[in-house]
């Protein structure tokens, strides 16, 4: 099966515009999560979809981060208007609904600068 | 709060044992887990550990869990220089309906040919 992808793989942008990340799930996986590296810390979370439903959001910094996943599929992570520190690594990752180890599979991240 | 911690650094031969270790402070987790990142690439899940095992053993990876320490270890048997790349641990945090990881800052481990 084909895994988690993301889009773009890299983005520069300076401060104050807008990026939007989108993140397409393996197939069938209800469960889509963001997560952000920032300057080599460590990899938190941001947020969990249940299928379009936002499950769990509290890791979302403030209100410039906006996350969609209109119809439960794919999703939109949009920063608006991006700041200087908002540069890292985000990842997306998708895990079945109901899996007891909740295996989460991530993508390849999107490398996201701020200038 | 919670808090991963791992050492940053590793270095071993090729065909020697690595080990990798961990602490965590969530002693109601569920889960543990070791993912590998290698250059360029995303997080690759290589093995977890339910919260009731003290082992798991999966060819060549070993993963020991201390759950009185709150200590998580992954063994890398025969270690080869394709297994150079930065190892993340991961809990799991307890609490309805929500399953985000908590990661450390990963080990970044390299194999000396």
């Amino acid at each position: 099966e084909a895994g988690v992808t993301q889009f773009p793989s890299h983005s520069v942008i300076e401060k104050g515009q807008t990026v939007t990340l989108r993140c397409d799930p393996i197939s069938g996986h209800d469960n889509l999560y963001w997560y952000r590296r920032v300057m080599g810390k460590e990899i938190k979370f941001l947020l969990h979809f249940v299928k379009e439903s936002k499950q769990d959001e509290s890791g979302m910094p403030n209100n410039r981060f906006l996350a969609e996943r209109t119809g439960g599929t794919y999703s939109t992570l949009k920063v608006q208007p991006a700041e200087l520190e908002d540069s890292g690594v985000y990842f997306c990752a998708s895990s079945r609904a109901g899996t007891g180890g909740n295996e989460q599979f991530f993508g390849p991240g999107t490398r996201l600068t701020v200038l | 709060g919670e808090d991963v911690e791992q050492s940053l650094f590793l270095s071993v031969r090729e065909g020697d044992s690595s080990v990798i270790n961990c602490t965590y402070t969530d002693s109601s987790s569920t889960y543990l887990y070791w993912y590998k990142q290698e250059p360029g690439a995303g997080l690759q899940l290589l093995t977890y550990i339910f919260s009731n095992m003290d082992m798991k053993q999966d060819q060549r990876l070993t993963v020991l869990l201390n759950k009185k320490d709150k200590h998580l270890s992954l063994r890398i048997a025969d270690t080869q220089t394709g297994d150079s790349a930065i190892y993340f641990c991961a809990e799991i945090l307890s609490g309805a309906g929500s399953y985000q990881l908590t990661f450390g800052k990963g080990t970044k481990l390299s194999v000396i040919p």
